[in-house]
């Protein structure tokens, strides 16, 4: 079975500051990783994902996430925040399947984060 | 291209009592998902389509929802009779199905999703 594992469910950074926001998956066989930002009163909206080619996956607005799998991590980072990146960010996992098609798409709890000037 | 669309975006309703969302995804994607997303929590799959066959529904509470996919294209959710703990966000979710060249890697597009509160 596979599992996602979200570490912090709230995260405060200042405005410009590193973000730093952790992923950890449990999966028997190679996985193919997510991250999903969620704005107020919206849907989500996916920022990466990791599909087995380069390790470093570089998405929207600046975010990127390595994935490690010595450390069965995923963790989501930028450089620099800015208060638009407020917002609810969820980690999901899934797997290609034999038969055609993927598992299903399984998300952690979410990390909320809030950024301040 | 348009996105997944939803409705209604907001449903308050008494316990007891039912009610029913609908989905119209991406024009083209064959698989179909329902997900509940309770406050502070990811969300949870509920049902998943692959054109109008049901793939995967294991954590579809059986007893008071229920779902359809007529002609492989919209979907509606039905909650009867509803109970406080339904309280959530309905989001739906669409993808191409397969994979192959030219297909994004489980990639889900999500609506905007439907809040539900139960009184």
């Amino acid at each position: 079975a596979q599992s996602v594992t979200q570490l912090g469910s709230h995260v405060s950074v200042s405005e410009g500051a590193l973000v730093l926001l952790r992923c950890n998956y449990s999966s028997s066989v190679p996985p193919y990783l997510f991250w999903y930002v969620q704005y107020p009163n919206q849907g989500l909206q996916l920022l990466l994902k990791y599909t087995s080619a380069a390790t470093l996956v570089k998405g929207i607005n600046g975010f990127e996430a390595e994935f490690k799998k010595s450390e069965t991590s995923f963790h989501l980072t930028k450089p620099s925040a800015h208060m638009s990146d407020a917002a609810e960010y969820f980690c999901a996992v899934t797997r290609p399947l034999i038969s055609g098609g993927y598992n299903k798409l399984i998300f952690g709890a979410g990390t909320r984060l809030a950024v301040h000037p | 291209e348009a996105g997944v669309a939803q409705s209604p975006r907001y449903k308050i309703i008494e316990k007891r009592q039912s009610v029913a969302f609908w989905c119209n995804p991406i024009s083209g994607h064959a698989t179909l998902y329902w997900y509940q997303q309770i406050l502070g929590q990811g969300p949870k799959l509920l049902i998943q389509f692959q054109n109008n066959g049901v793939v995967d529904d294991s954590q579809l509470p059986k007893d008071r929802f229920s779902a359809e996919r007529l002609k492989g294209v919209d979907s509606t959710l039905k909650i009867q009779p509803a109970k406080l703990e339904d309280s959530a966000v309905y989001l739906c979710a669409s993808s191409l199905a397969g994979r192959g060249r030219g297909r994004i890697s489980g990639e889900l597009f999500f609506g905007e999703g439907s809040r539900l509160t139960v009184l």
